[in-house]
C-alpha cells in the first residue's frame, strides 16, 4: 500500500496567518492527490483535487502545490471557520490511502 | 441539490452482520464510482472500497476482503456495503462519497455510526 505522511499532526496559528501542511507519498502518486477539510462531527469536505485544482466553492486562500512525491496545502490567511483538520489522499492505486490528518488550532 | 444519505447503522454484536445503504439524489447516480470510508471514534479517516460507476469492478483494503461487500443498485440510486463477520474494530462512523471523477471525492453523506459491542 501506498503511505502518505501528513506533517505536522497538529498547528496552533492566528486568524490571518499563512500555513502549510505537508504530504509526502511513499512512492509516485503522479497528481492523484486530494485535500479534504474536517469539521469535528461532519463529514469532510474536498478542498483540492489533482494535487493543485480548487475544487467549485472552496475559497481561494486554499492551494495546493506538487513537487514530485512531496505535497502541500496552503492556507494565505486563515479565517476562523478553517480550524479543522485536514487530511490528504491518494487516489492514484487502491486502497485510496489518506494521510493521519493534520489539527489546525487557534493559537 | 447532491445528496447522500447513509442508512441501517447501529450496534450489533461482533461476529454478526450489518447493511449499510446509501441513497443518492441530485444527481445521475449510474455516472459515478462510489466509494465507503470509515473512521473509527477519534481517529483518522480510512478508505474502505471502491465500485465503479456500472458495477463491474470493485477494489477493497485488505482489512475488509472477504468480509465486506460493496454493491448497488442503479435502478434504485442506492450504493451497499454488507458487513459480516463484524469486528470490535469495525466500529465507526462510515461515510459513502462520491468520485468526481478526477480522483476527487467531491460529495460525501452524514455518516452512520456502527458499534461492534458484546
Amino acid at each position: 500500500d501506498i503511505q502518505m505522511t501528513q506533517s505536522p499532526s497538529s498547528l496552533s496559528a492566528s486568524v490571518g496567518d499563512r500555513v502549510t501542511i505537508s504530504c509526502r507519498a511513499s512512492q509516485s502518486i503522479s497528481s492523484y492527490l486530494s485535500w479534504y477539510q474536517q469539521i469535528p462531527g461532519k463529514a469532510p469536505k474536498l478542498l483540492i483535487y489533482a494535487a493543485s485544482s480548487l475544487q467549485s466553492g472552496v475559497p481561494s486562500r486554499f492551494s495546493g502545490a506538487e513537487s514530485g512525491t512531496d505535497f502541500t496545502l496552503t492556507i494565505s490567511s486563515l479565517e476562523p471557520e478553517d480550524f479543522a483538520t485536514y487530511y490528504c489522499q491518494q487516489s492514484s492505486t487502491t486502497p485510496y490511502t489518506f494521510g493521519q490528518g493534520t489539527k489546525l488550532e487557534i493559537k | 441539490q447532491v445528496q447522500l444519505v447513509e442508512s441501517g447503522g447501529g450496534v450489533v454484536q461482533p461476529g454478526r452482520s450489518l447493511r449499510l445503504s446509501c441513497a443518492a439524489s441530485g444527481f445521475t447516480f449510474s455516472n459515478y464510482a462510489m466509494h465507503w470510508v470509515r473512521q473509527a471514534p477519534g481517529r483518522g479517516l480510512e478508505w474502505l472500497a471502491l465500485m465503479s460507476y456500472d458495477g463491474n469492478k470493485k477494489y477493497y483494503r485488505d482489512s475488509v476482503k472477504g468480509r465486506f461487500t460493496i454493491s448497488r443498485d442503479n435502478s434504485k440510486n442506492t450504493l451497499y456495503l454488507q458487513m459480516n463477520s463484524l469486528r470490535v474494530e469495525d466500529t465507526a462512523v462510515y461515510y459513502c462519497a462520491r468520485d468526481s471523477g478526477l480522483r476527487g471525492l467531491d460529495q460525501w453523506g452524514q455518516g452512520a455510526l456502527v458499534t461492534v459491542s458484546s
